[in-house]
């Protein structure tokens, strides 16, 4: 089945350490979005490609960087993490941009520790 | 800042009953989305009903939109325990290419 596949579903990591995280998808669509969603709240978008374009949200810290190598694979990386950055890390898939129409398709998430 | 405010925060009721969830939002929209999370799951897509539609069905879910009012409800008929879960929408607005998702519904379906 198509879908979109995150890696780990749960990761650990100690405070300043960087950590990356990934994403997949089968689906061949144009658009990837990653997510932060901290317990009991929305989601909150941090950034998306559209093909090779990437689209930062003003208020994403400097902290979270993404790269897209190819239209398959997405990754988060988070330079020096927080305790502040302890949240479920959600990616996203769109076909085509979410203003024409579109729905999107989500992996199950890589929920993030920090100790 | 926020878009879509949603009504009830959190909702309990019987199986078989129905539920209704209702989502505001501020400005205005292309498309409306409600999407359904399961605890420690991803979001599943549910419905989008665009700015120019009244009314959505798919099988158990009725989703309705008045743009005049800038709100959304979401019925779920017939419930069962498989639909405890949070309820979010999502609205993407005029000349915006990205969804902003309300705080959601958590919705217990109770046996």
């Amino acid at each position: 089945d198509a879908m979109v596949i995150q890696n780990p579903r749960y990761q650990v990591t100690q405070f300043g350490k960087p950590v990356t995280l990934s994403c997949s998808q089968t689906l061949n669509h144009n658009v990837m979005y990653w997510y932060q969603q901290k317990s009991s709240q929305a989601p909150k978008l941090l950034f998306h490609y559209y093909d090779k374009d990437f689209n930062n949200e003003a208020d994403t810290p400097d902290n979270f960087q993404s790269r897209r190598p190819n239209t398959s694979f997405c990754f988060l990386d988070i330079r020096s993490p927080g305790l502040g950055d302890a949240a479920m890390y959600l990616c996203a898939t769109s076909r085509d941009q979410v203003g024409v129409n579109q729905p999107q398709h989500f992996g199950d998430g890589t929920r993030l520790s920090i100790l | 800042s926020q878009q879509g405010e949603e009504d009830p925060q959190a909702l309990s009721i019987q199986e078989g009953e129905n539920a209704t969830m209702n989502c505001s939002y501020k400005t205005s929209i292309n498309n409306l989305q409600w999407y359904r999370q399961n605890s420690g799951r991803g979001l599943v897509h549910l419905i989008l009903i665009r700015s120019n539609e009244r009314e959505k069905h798919s099988g158990r879910l009725r989703v309705t939109l008045d743009t005049s009012k800038k709100s959304s409800s979401l019925l779920i008929t017939a419930s069962r325990a498989a639909d405890t879960a949070s309820y979010f929408c999502a609205t993407v607005s005029q000349g915006a290419q990205k969804l902003v998702f309300g705080q959601g519904t958590r919705l217990t379906i109770n046996p």
